[in-house]
């Protein structure tokens, strides 16, 4: 059973498209992360939400807006995608403040997007 | 300043010697670190944290934490060919988890 499942694992799409990713965590944890990895590698954290609760939202454009129905989903839908929004996005999960004490943070596979 | 700091490499080492990794954190409030390796095309996979001063090990790998210095190192010995990958050092405070660039390590036969 995989722990933290994203679809869709590609997406391929037009400038100015409206698209989702969907993410799911049967680990029964309480936070959840979206994170951005550029071409570059780096690994940068766009939002966090504990039990549906936003927690944390890193300057990301209001174009990016998390929907999180259950403690165990977290979607990301973005508007209007620009070349810029080309990356991997990456889906995560830990228990209630993940990181401190050493919870560690368990991702999910990707969704590499790229903007035509 | 990046908050978090890695050399980005790529580091390469002969086949059953000890990698280095090195890791400088910039926020005093870090409470604890982490090292994730990642293969090309694949997600960050944790391979151990650590959130005391001193060494932790577990396995061929051994991490290390000074926070008077701000920095974690993870050493890997015997390294096999498997162990390529780019290895990515986090701290975490503030809620949050910060990654540097990741250091790019190369084991060859």
């Amino acid at each position: 059973d995989t722990a933290v499942s994203q679809t869709p694992k590609y997406l391929v799409t037009q400038m100015g498209n409206d698209k989702s990713i969907k993410c799911e965590q049967n680990l029964g944890h309480d936070t959840m992360y979206w994170y951005k990895q550029d071409s570059k590698k780096f690994l940068k954290i766009m939002f966090s939400y504990n039990n549906k609760e936003l927690i944390i939202n890193e300057t990301v454009p209001n174009r990016f807006s998390p929907k999180s129905p259950d403690k165990a989903h977290l979607n990301l839908h973005i508007n209007s995608l620009e070349l810029g929004d080309s990356a991997v996005y990456f889906c995560a999960s830990s228990p209630l403040g993940g990181g401190g004490a050493g919870q560690p943070q368990h991702f999910g596979d990707g969704t590499r997007l790229s903007i035509l | 300043q990046k908050e978090v700091e890695q050399n980005s490499g790529p580091l390469s080492v002969p086949e059953g010697a000890i990698a280095s990794l090195n890791c400088t954190y910039s926020d005093r409030g870090s409470q604890s670190f982490f090292w994730y390796r990642q293969y090309s095309g694949k997600s960050p996979e944790l391979i151990m944290f650590i959130y005391s001063n001193g060494d932790k090990e577990d396995g061929r790998f051994t991490a290390q934490l000074n926070k008077a210095s701000q920095y974690v190192s993870l050493l890997i010995r015997d390294s096999q060919p498997s162990d390529s990958a780019t290895y990515l050092c986090a701290a975490y405070g503030a809620q949050k988890l910060v990654f540097g660039q990741g250091t790019r390590l190369t084991i060859n036969p």
